[in-house]
């Protein structure tokens, strides 16, 4: 069974300090791979996808994420946070004809002034 | 401009009352779903539809229920049969399976 998994339910960094969100998954087959971002009380928002081609992937907001295949993962990083970037983001795999999302649980990043 | 809409924002029933939720999208997307959002739990898929009068069941679709008659259109009801229903809900669209889904601005529903 597929399945994604988001290390850390919550991460703090400084304001101008690298994020590094960590996203591992499981697939027998080769996954499409999405980032998403959710601010207080509304829905997702894409941030970037992955599904074939070039491993390292540009999103909004100066995001960024690389697909690494023999480490199942899927890190998102941004080399310098600013404080409109705190929100909560989800992870996500795509493996079967159904198109269905299987999220991880989510990690909130806190930025400090 | 296109996107998806989901009506009222915020919602609050009795117990054992049944609500319907709404969800319209304008995209042109043959897929829609709906997803319950927990605290800590990440989303769950309650049900979703491919195509105009077909949908499956997700991994939550127990006290729940959907129609998909027309394209644009995706309402899911919230039976008194659930039994846990306050939580938030957020109905999603792609164009084909497998794409990214667009995701409407969620409706908190809260059962008293």
């Amino acid at each position: 069974a597929q399945s994604v998994t988001q290390l850390g339910s919550h991460v703090s960094v400084s304001e101008g300090a690298l994020v590094l969100l960590r996203c591992n998954y499981s697939s027998s087959v080769p996954p499409y791979l999405f980032w998403y971002v959710q601010y207080p009380n509304q829905g997702l928002q894409l941030l970037l996808k992955y599904t074939t081609g070039a491993t390292l992937v540009k999103g909004i907001n100066g995001f960024e994420a690389e697909f690494k295949k023999s480490e199942t993962s899927f890190h998102l990083t941004k080399p310098s946070a600013h404080m409109s970037d705190a929100a909560e983001y989800f992870c996500a795999v795509s493996v079967d004809q159904g198109g269905k999302l299987i999220f991880g649980q989510g990690t909130e990043l806190s930025v400090k002034p | 401009d296109g996107g998806i809409t989901q009506s009222p924002k915020y919602l609050f029933r009795k117990e054992g009352q049944n609500v319907t939720l709404s969800c319209e999208q304008n995209l042109n997307h043959d897929a829609m779903y709906w997803y319950r959002q927990d605290p800590g739990q990440g989303l769950r898929l309650i049900y979703y539809s491919q195509i105009v009068n077909d949908f499956q069941k997700g991994d939550i679709a127990e006290g729940y229920s959907v129609s998909r008659e027309k394209k644009e259109s995706f309402p899911l009801t919230v039976t008194s049969a659930q039994k846990n229903p306050t939580a938030f809900y957020l109905c999603a669209s792609s164009i084909d399976r497998g794409d990214e889904q667009f995701f409407g601005p969620g409706t908190r529903l809260t059962v008293l």
